[in-house]
């Protein structure tokens, strides 16, 4: 059974570099995307972006500008990183692999979350 | 960006009552629909994936109906563990996009 162990810096000031990694046990990153997604009280669940084990990555649009997922296939890892942060980055981060078919994709399993709070 | 509206936004019900969570997209998704609870503190669980099948080990209780624009969650016996905080999330295109949410609270 695959799971996802995830970790990183919990506070940030404003401007730095959001750096998260998430490792996974169980299973390989062949065959699959590996997604980052936040969560805040404000606008919920809001997908990040995505990876394969090939370095194919898609982003939100909304944050495209500013992020980067990255895959290390030795290590069995995938890492997030957010530049030039803001209060309103402040959320709990996941990762989640996607699994999906011919109707769609869906996130399973999903690591513990991150809080990561940006603060002066 | 494809849009989600999940109503109502809390509800509250008794053991053994029949829930109904709905959700709707701003456009049409096929049966590109999935379902999660996600109880305080922890991460989101996949229960229902592409409208209507139920994710393995996910109770029978569960079950998910719908396809277009139109989609529903219903718990057919509320259970204690089931109090939680429901999500949709539609995955026809990208970006992928959830729904606000639903809190299911003891009456």
């Amino acid at each position: 059974q695959v799971q996802l162990q995830q970790w990183g810096a919990g506070l940030l000031r404003p401007s730095e570099t959001l750096s998260l990694t998430c490792a996974v046990y169980g299973g390989s990153l062949s065959g699959y995307y590996w997604s980052w997604i936040r969560q805040t009280p404000g606008k919920g669940l809001e997908w990040i972006g995505e990876i394969n084990h090939r370095r194919n990555a898609t982003y939100n649009p909304s944050l495209k500008s500013r992020v980067t997922i990255s895959v290390d296939t030795s290590k069995n890892q995938f890492s997030l990183k957010l530049s030039s942060v803001t209060a309103a980055d402040s959320a709990v981060f996941y990762c989640a692999r996607i699994v999906g078919n011919s109707l769609g994709d869906w996130f399973d399993p999903w690591g513990q979350g991150t809080l990561v709070t940006v603060s002066s | 960006d494809i849009q989600m509206t999940q109503s109502p936004p809390s509800l509250s019900a008794s053991v053994r009552d029949r829930v109904t969570i709905t959700c709707r997209a701003s456009q049409n998704i096929r049966s590109s629909l999935n379902w999660y609870q996600q109880k305080p503190g922890k991460a989101p669980k996949l229960l229902i994936y592409a409208a209507s099948s139920l994710q393995s080990g996910v109770p029978s209780r569960f079950s998910g109906s719908g396809s277009a624009t139109d989609f529903t969650l219903t718990i057919s016996s509320l259970q204690p563990e089931d109090f939680a905080t429901y999500y949709c999330q539609q995955s026809y295109t990208s970006p992928l996009t959830f729904g606000g949410g639903t809190k299911v609270e003891i009456k």
